[in-house]
């Protein structure tokens, strides 16, 4: 079956420090590749997506690349802020018009000023 | 903006009740989607629906029921509540329209069971 594995936190970083936050998945076929993110005391939203190899997803300076050669897909920012804490979801979605996404279990992200 | 919206956001129930969770979606989507998330397990599909009067049993359906008789509108029932049903519960909702599906979340409900 499909899975997604994410580095376990938490991740504690300063202020204004790059992030890298680990996803690999396994799926058969080309999945739609998403991260999505929750503030505290909020719901889920999307951050980024892409939908075929080498697509770079890209959002409030947040990337992820979608490797294919090593069925990765993992978060980047060059700089974080305070405002960046929260909890960060890898996931996807199995190609062939199926509706159900398959999430990772989460790595919380605590940033200090 | 899409928007989704559960019922409560904290809930307190005992041991044997009959809980009703419910969720709303104001932009016609299609399908909708119950998840439980609990730490170190991230989220899990209880129960998923494509269409009114449609369900699908997700990955751990086991001592939950789920009602669509409106398209915006999408219940979750447990039937007797247990301890080990203590958890947040998330609603979702995405348009057959988009190859993407992308999911819009409620803010969630935070069920506590005695």
């Amino acid at each position: 079956g499909n899975s997604v594995t994410q580095m376990e936190g938490p991740v504690t970083l300063s202020e204004e420090a790059f992030l890298t936050i680990n996803c690999t998945y396994t799926a058969t076929g080309y999945p739609s590749l998403f991260w999505y993110v929750q503030y505290p005391g909020e719901g889920l939203q999307l951050l980024l997506k892409a939908t075929k190899a080498d697509d770079k997803g890209s959002n409030k300076g947040f990337e992820a690349t979608y490797r294919k050669e090593t069925t990765s897909f993992h978060l980047e920012k060059g700089s974080v802020q305070v405002s960046d804490s929260a909890v960060y979801f890898c996931a996807l979605r199995a190609s062939g018009g199926y509706q159900k996404v398959t999430f990772g279990t989460g790595t919380k992200l605590q940033v200090i000023p | 903006d899409v928007k989704v919206t559960q019922s409560s956001r904290y809930l307190v129930k005992r041991t044997g009740e009959k809980v009703f969770l419910e969720c709303v979606q104001d932009m016609d989507h299609e399908n909708m989607f119950w998840y439980r998330q609990d730490p170190g397990l991230g989220l899990r599909l209880i129960y998923f629906s494509y269409d009114v009067k449609m369900k699908e049993k997700g990955d751990i359906p086991e001592g939950y029921s789920v009602s669509r008789e409106k398209k915006e509108r999408f219940s979750l029932i447990l039937e007797s509540a247990s301890t080990n049903q203590t958890s947040m519960y998330l609603c979702a909702s995405s348009s057959q329209g988009t190859s993407l599906y992308e999911q819009y979340f409620g803010p969630g409900t935070r069920l506590t069971v005695t």
